[in-house]
């Protein structure tokens, strides 16, 4: 089991522009999650999903859009990049034991 | 609005000692309080986690103690080692959301 992917690893983008961060389980977990990651603040939630074709926001979705067509994927689309968006940004999947989540590497992402 | 406060920020124990690390809440709704580690490039671990009709789990070296009437958590690393050097988080649960403290970066000097 490669456990949860994230893709890319690194990225620099421009304000104003967008992308999408990938992520992938193949432990056929129904909840997936993402967040963000600031030094002295914690993990913030952005959006989550309990199951495909279901998500909702978290503590932070200004920004933020997420979709779940299939249970293994749950990518993370910036609409249009700020730098307020530069962090560090998560992806976890569980069963629906949320309190037991598994972490994706992480994407650290800089925006100018 | 933090809804988990977590302290201190940083400690530092020497190997062998015991690591205290504090947490307190105020939303009676949450329902579960985990632990993780997090260690440098790597995304947090699942350490331990504590329901709140329970005051104490203890597994291996690692103890959380709950004080539901006080609304507050701690984790007790005992006998402390170089390994456990890393980032420690507290969390609360409700309505599938994960809500963090703001972390503990504990270093244990040999």
């Amino acid at each position: 089991n490669a456990g949860v992917t994230q893709t890319p690893k690194f990225q620099v983008l421009k304000t104003g522009q967008s992308m999408t961060l990938q992520c992938a389980q193949d432990m056929n977990h129904e909840y997936m999650s993402w967040y963000r990651q600031d030094p002295g603040m914690g993990l913030r939630l952005i959006h989550y999903s309990v199951g495909a074709g279901i998500t909702d926001q978290g503590e932070v979705p200004n920004g933020y859009n997420v979709s779940r067509s299939t249970t293994e994927d749950f990518p993370l689309r910036l609409l249009s990049a700020a730098p307020s968006q530069t962090s560090v940004y998560f992806c976890a999947s569980s069963t629906f034991r949320v309190s037991e989540q598994y972490f994706g590497p992480g994407t650290r992402l800089t925006v100018t | 609005q933090q809804q988990v406060k977590q302290s201190p920020q940083s400690l530092i124990v020497q190997k062998g000692g015991i690591s205290i690390i504090n947490c307190a809440y105020e939303n009676t709704a949450f329902d579960y309080f985990p632990w993780y580690q997090q260690f440098p490039g790597k995304g947090p671990a699942l350490l331990i986690a504590i329901r709140p009709d329970v005051s104490e789990k203890k597994e291996g070296r690692f103890t959380i103690s709950f004080n539901k009437s006080a609304k507050q958590f701690s984790l007790h690393i005992m006998d402390s080692q170089p390994g456990d050097s890393a980032t420690y988080f507290c969390a609360a649960l409700s309505n599938y959301q994960l809500i963090w403290g703001a972390g503990t970066k504990l270093i244990i000097k040999p």
